[in-house]
């Protein structure tokens, strides 16, 4: 167990609605990433978040936002869904402290349809 | 180009016996971590080793150690001893840098199969 917990576990959208993820980090960690995983694929970066402000995002769209909070836990934001982010989508725990550390949730699969 | 690749999409290994999954990376920082990941069907990435650029041992966590090469910038995994619950798939994952952000790129995986 990694401490690290993701809210809802599955979810199914329409296209053009709104989603909230929700994330919480473990114990000790100030740092919150957010991976999305297609089907067959690895995960890719969307972004991340420390001291509550994004630090770093890959390549997504500003649809992808997200928010975190003084007790280091996080939400990714999905505005007008598309048919294609339905992925897996991960949230990552870790410390600016201790870099070779980065678990994960057990992630929330969301289907758009 | 890749910063991440893994070329076998897929594996199999006998039970009891050793296996190695190939990673290579790409980077021009000097200081950068590469990861190991397994991710069973349940869908949780499940962290299993890291090693540091500037680590002069190879990893080693139980019955998983990672062949650290890095003049050809290689990171494979070596899993000792393979037992059933070791089927999953496998992600190895590199962050580079040491400031700003600290995000991991991944490969596209192996699916390790262990056979009883």
């Amino acid at each position: 167990e990694t401490g690290v917990t993701q809210s809802p576990t599955h979810l199914i959208k329409t296209r053009g609605q709104q989603v909230t993820l929700r994330c919480s980090s473990q114990s000790g960690h100030n740092t919150v990433s957010w991976y999305q995983q297609a089907l067959g694929q690895g995960p890719q970066f969307i972004f991340q978040y420390y001291r509550e402000e994004e630090n770093g995002r890959g390549n997504f769209p500003p649809r992808f936002s997200g928010l975190q909070f003084p007790n280091y836990s996080s939400e990714l934001n999905v505005n007008a869904l598309e048919l294609d982010d339905s992925a897996l989508y991960l949230c990552a725990s870790s410390s600016t402290r201790v870099n070779t550390e980065a678990f994960f949730g057990q992630g929330t699969r969301l289907t758009v349809v | 180009a890749q910063k991440i690749t893994q070329t076998q999409p897929g594996m199999f290994v006998q039970e009891k016996e050793a296996v190695t999954l190939d990673c290579t990376y790409d980077t021009s920082d000097q200081s950068y971590g590469l990861f190991w990941y397994k991710q069973p069907s349940s869908g949780e990435m499940i962290f299993l080793i890291y090693q540091g650029s500037y680590d002069e041992q190879n990893a080693t966590e139980g019955r998983y150690s990672l062949n650290f090469q890095k003049a050809r910038k290689s990171a494979n995994l070596v899993i000792s001893a393979s037992q059933l619950g070791d089927s999953a798939m496998y992600f190895c994952a590199m962050r580079e840098g040491q400031n700003g952000a600290n995000n991991l790129f991944f490969g596209t995986g192996t699916r390790l199969t262990v056979i009883p």
